[in-house]
């Protein structure tokens, strides 16, 4: 049974440009947030998604964005890329159902 | 706002009791987690509380909330080096993190052997 898949798991972007990074949660699961977590930090939370909509936001600006597709799997887009967007974005699924999240293993994001 | 406290860093020795603790601010609290993050990878759930229990034992692991100090710890029994990683608590208000969790900065537990 796969757990919640990410891709990519690396990248490297350039100041101002966009990034696209996926998520496909675990079967079963229809509730997917995304949190951004720097270096010596704890994850923050950025949003979550549930029937295709934004149900929750954090503080976090709009150039960070998002989507659930039918299938359950999401993206996180973020928009005119800063130096402090350097990090590593972690997905979690969950259903309506249950009271735990489950974390995929990140995409690791360096902003230069 | 809400916030979560956990001191950086925890030296034991192997085959010790390691006991990690975290404070919050959050009166809502109704969920309470332990999560267990590895170099280079994901955050593990290890242990969740409901804000209503006193205590949790899981195996090598437990959890004691003290709802009014708003202090939460997680002690992992027969400490082995497997266990050496950075050990996050987390609260959330609602079930399945709804309205986000808010995480501390973990704790670095290092093993001595």
């Amino acid at each position: 049974d796969a757990g919640v898949t990410q891709s990519p798991t690396h990248l490297i972007k350039t100041r101002g440009q966009q990034v696209t990074l996926r998520c496909s949660p675990k079967s079963g699961h229809d509730t997917v947030s995304w949190y951004q977590q720097a270096l010596g930090q704890g994850p923050q939370f950025i949003f979550q998604y549930y029937e295709e909509e934004e149900r929750q936001r954090g503080n976090f600006p709009d150039r960070f964005s998002g989507h659930q597709f039918p299938n359950y799997s999401s993206e996180l887009n973020v928009n005119a890329l800063l130096l402090g967007d350097s990090a590593l974005y972690l997905c979690a699924s969950t259903s309506q159902v249950q009271d735990v999240l489950t974390f995929g293993a990140g995409s690791r994001l360096t902003v230069l | 706002g809400e916030d979560v406290e956990q001191s950086l860093f925890l030296s034991v020795r192997e085959g010790d009791s390691s006991v990690i603790n975290c404070t919050y601010t959050d009166s809502s609290s109704t969920y309470l987690y332990w999560y267990k993050q590895e170099p280079g990878a994901g955050l593990q759930l290890l242990t969740y509380i409901f804000s209503n229990m006193d205590m949790k034992q899981d195996q090598r692991l437990t959890v004691l909330l003290n709802k009014k100090d708003k202090h939460l710890s997680l002690r992992i029994a027969d400490t082995q080096t497997g266990d050496s990683a950075i050990y996050f608590c987390a609260e959330s208000d609602s079930g399945g993190g709804a309205d986000g969790l808010t995480f501390g900065k973990g704790t670095h537990l290092i093993i001595q052997p």
